[in-house]
């Protein structure tokens, strides 16, 4: 079956640090990749998506890019803020198993001031 | 604000009941999907309906059931509960079954005692 492996947390940084978080998936056929961000108390936000390979996502001064080579989809931002603190999630969809989702186990980021 | 809405937002139960969750989705979108998160198992995508039509089902125990209704919104129902149930159940809302944004509610945390 499909997977997602994500770096594992929690990951604290200074602001205006580097950030990445690593993420890898398993997959059969061509999936869709996303990154979502979960802020304390609410529900996952979508923050960015690249539906093919070599696409990159980018919102917000995020950005990941589709290898499909590597089976990766690393999330990095080059200067994060103490806003940036929250659960990042990566995500797949299946496209041809009508759209079943695979979430990795989530990534927590601390920016300190 | 995403325009999903879930209620209750907090439920607490006792082992052997049953409880229903509602979810309203944003105005327009047709899909809706219910993922189940705990500490232990990460983000689990449970099941998907089209149109009040079920169209994916993830890692749904055979005790919960769940249907949408034709004015779109869905219920969830969870019976014979266990203390493993406990967690945060969101709701999420897509305009159809191949769109890439989900938009997801703030959720509902069940606890079992």
């Amino acid at each position: 079956g499909n997977s997602v492996t994500q770096m594992e947390g929690p990951v604290t940084l200074s602001e205006e640090a580097f950030l990445t978080i690593n993420c890898t998936y398993t997959a059969t056929g061509y999936p869709s990749l996303f990154w979502y961000v979960q802020y304390p108390g609410e529900g996952l936000q979508l923050l960015l998506k690249a539906t093919k390979a070599d696409d990159k996502g980018s919102n917000k001064g995020f950005e990941a890019t589709y290898r499909k080579e590597t089976t990766s989809f690393h999330l990095e931002k080059g200067s994060v803020q103490v806003s940036d603190s929250a659960v990042y999630f990566c995500a797949l969809r299946d496209n041809t198993n009508a759209g079943k989702s695979t979430f990795g186990d989530g990534t927590t980021l601390t920016v300190k001031p | 604000d995403s325009g999903v809405t879930q209620t209750p937002k907090h439920l607490i139960t006792a082992t052997g009941q049953r409880v229903t969750l509602r979810c309203s989705p944003r105005s327009g979108d047709l899909s809706v999907y219910w993922y189940q998160q705990s500490l232990d198992q990460g983000l689990q995508f449970l099941i998907h309906y089209y149109n009040g039509e079920e169209r994916a089902k993830g890692n749904i125990l055979e005790r919960f059931s769940a249907q949408q209704f034709p004015d779109l919104h869905s219920e969830l129902n969870l019976s014979s509960l266990e203390l493993g149930d406990s967690a945060l159940y969101f709701c999420a809302s897509s305009v159809a079954t191949d769109s890439y944004e989900q938009y997801f509610g703030p959720g509902t945390r069940l606890t079992v005692t």
